[in-house]
């Protein structure tokens, strides 16, 4: 069965405080790993899909990287805007062309001024 | 582009009661997932459709639950008999139907079970 695992489960850092958030993964064989924003009330945002180790990709202050074990979500001089709740997903191999997202429980960014 | 759009966005309802909530993809996207998330957790899969077609149910799905996409275009989902630990924010998302695809989510219904 897919796992998805993201620590720390809630992170507060002052404004311009770079940090990053994990997300540990097992799946028999990794389709894609997705990063989303959902700010509190609403749907998922679509960030990120990295396909492959080594793969890397940014926007704006974001930035997510990925192993053959986990991904991280780097987060540089982060902004008050930025707190969320930021939810790593996978989608396994297994389950043929379209699948399902297995998700992590989240990781809670609060941004203080 | 207007994005997945969602209907009721809240629903309070009485326990014994039935409630059926929409959901409209992206205009182009032939994939329609629903997923339930519950405070603090992650989204949890439900069930999905390939055009009209339901071709995936999670054992989170119950009897009491229904789902259908008619034409290939919106999807109601309905709970039959609402128990409180059907309580949750019901998420629809759509994708392209590729390979390799990017889930879209909608703002969420958000069910009160009384």
């Amino acid at each position: 069965e897919d796992q998805v695992t993201q620590s720390p489960e809630a992170l507060r850092l002052q404004e311009g405080e770079s940090s990053s958030l994990n997300c540990s993964y097992t799946v028999s064989g990794l389709r894609g790993l997705f990063w989303y924003r959902q700010d509190p009330g609403k749907g998922p945002e679509f960030l990120f899909t990295l396909y492959s180790a080594g793969e890397e990709k940014e926007k704006e202050r974001l930035k997510a990287t990925l192993t053959k074990k986990e991904s991280f979500l780097h987060i540089t001089a982060p902004k008050p805007e930025d707190s969320a709740t930021y939810l790593c997903a996978v989608q396994d191999l297994r389950t043929g062309t379209a699948s399902k997202l297995t998700f992590g429980t989240g990781t809670r960014l609060q941004v203080t001024l | 582009d207007t994005g997945v759009s969602q209907d009721p966005r809240h629903k309070i309802t009485k326990r014994g009661q039935n409630v059926t909530f929409r959901c409209d993809p992206i205009s182009e996207h032939n994939r329609l997932y629903w997923y339930r998330q519950t405070l603090g957790q992650g989204p949890e899969f439900l069930t999905y459709f390939q055009n009209e077609a339901q071709l995936e149910k999670s054992r989170l799905l119950s009897d009491r639950f229904s789902a259908e996409r008619p034409k290939g275009s919106f999807s109601t989902l309905e709970i039959q008999r609402t128990e409180q630990g059907d309580s949750a924010m019901y998420l629809c998302a759509s994708s392209l139907g590729t390979a390799q695809e990017t889930q879209y989510f909608g703002p969420g219904t958000r069910l009160l079970v009384l």
